[in-house]
């Protein structure tokens, strides 16, 4: 089977650099991604990463490392409208078309 | 920017009702999926559907859930008797390829089962 554990809270200030840990177990693990999720709308793609290292997209940036099986979501000059909940979300080769996602980390942005 | 469109956006229903949850997905996606969310759990998969086919499925797929595609715009999800563990916010998703890293979530249908 598969299983993905992340934190269930995450509290940060305003202007703080946040990192959100996302640690997977999985037979053929092809690539991870993230997604946010303000109050139970959308869920909103945000970052992709299926080779080691770092992936920057302006605030967000997104790290994995295959051999340890973790990958994480770093947030920056946190915004009040960062505050929100934060999927980590992995692709298996042979799976199919599906993206199996955790279970979910709240973030919550404070003054 | 295009969109994934689900309608309706809430949808009340009585246990044993069958009920269609509709979905138009971005227009030149090719693959597209389901998934529900009970409050506060994660998003879980339900089914994916390329070309007029079910690709994958999920173990919460099962005889009481039916995917179609009726028209080339139109994404449907049938739960034929409903029950009270139904109740969920049912999302549709689509992608343009293979690249499922990256699908494209509508706004949703919560589903209340009664």
């Amino acid at each position: 089977g598969q299983s993905l554990e992340q934190p269930s809270e995450v509290t940060a200030v305003e202007g703080a650099i946040v990192q959100i840990n996302c640690t997977y177990q999985t037979s053929g693990f092809y690539g991870l991604s993230w997604y946010q999720q303000h109050d139970g709308g959308a869920p909103t793609f945000l970052s992709y990463n299926a080779l080691d290292g770092l992936e920057e997209t302006g605030r967000f940036s997104s790290f994995l490392s295959r051999s340890d099986s973790y990958g994480y979501l770093l947030l920056q000059e946190l915004q009040m409208k960062d505050s929100a909940s934060y999927f980590c979300a992995v692709i298996i080769t042979g799976g199919g078309n599906k993206l199996t996602f955790g279970t979910g980390t709240q973030l919550k942005v404070e003054l | 920017e295009p969109e994934v469109t689900q309608t309706p956006s809430h949808q009340v229903t009585q246990m044993g009702q069958e009920v269609i949850l509709r979905c138009v997905p971005i227009s030149n996606h090719l693959y597209f999926y389901w998934y529900r969310q009970i409050l506060g759990q994660k998003v879980e998969f339900l089914v994916s559907f390329y070309n007029n086919e079910i690709s994958e499925k999920s173990e919460i797929f099962d005889d009481q859930f039916s995917v179609e595609r009726p028209d080339g715009s139109n994404f449907t999800l049938k739960i034929r008797s409903t029950k009270l563990e139904d109740s969920a916010m049912y999302f549709c998703a689509s992608s343009a390829g293979q690249g499922i890293e990256k699908l494209f979530f509508g706004s949703g249908t919560q589903l209340s089962v009664l």
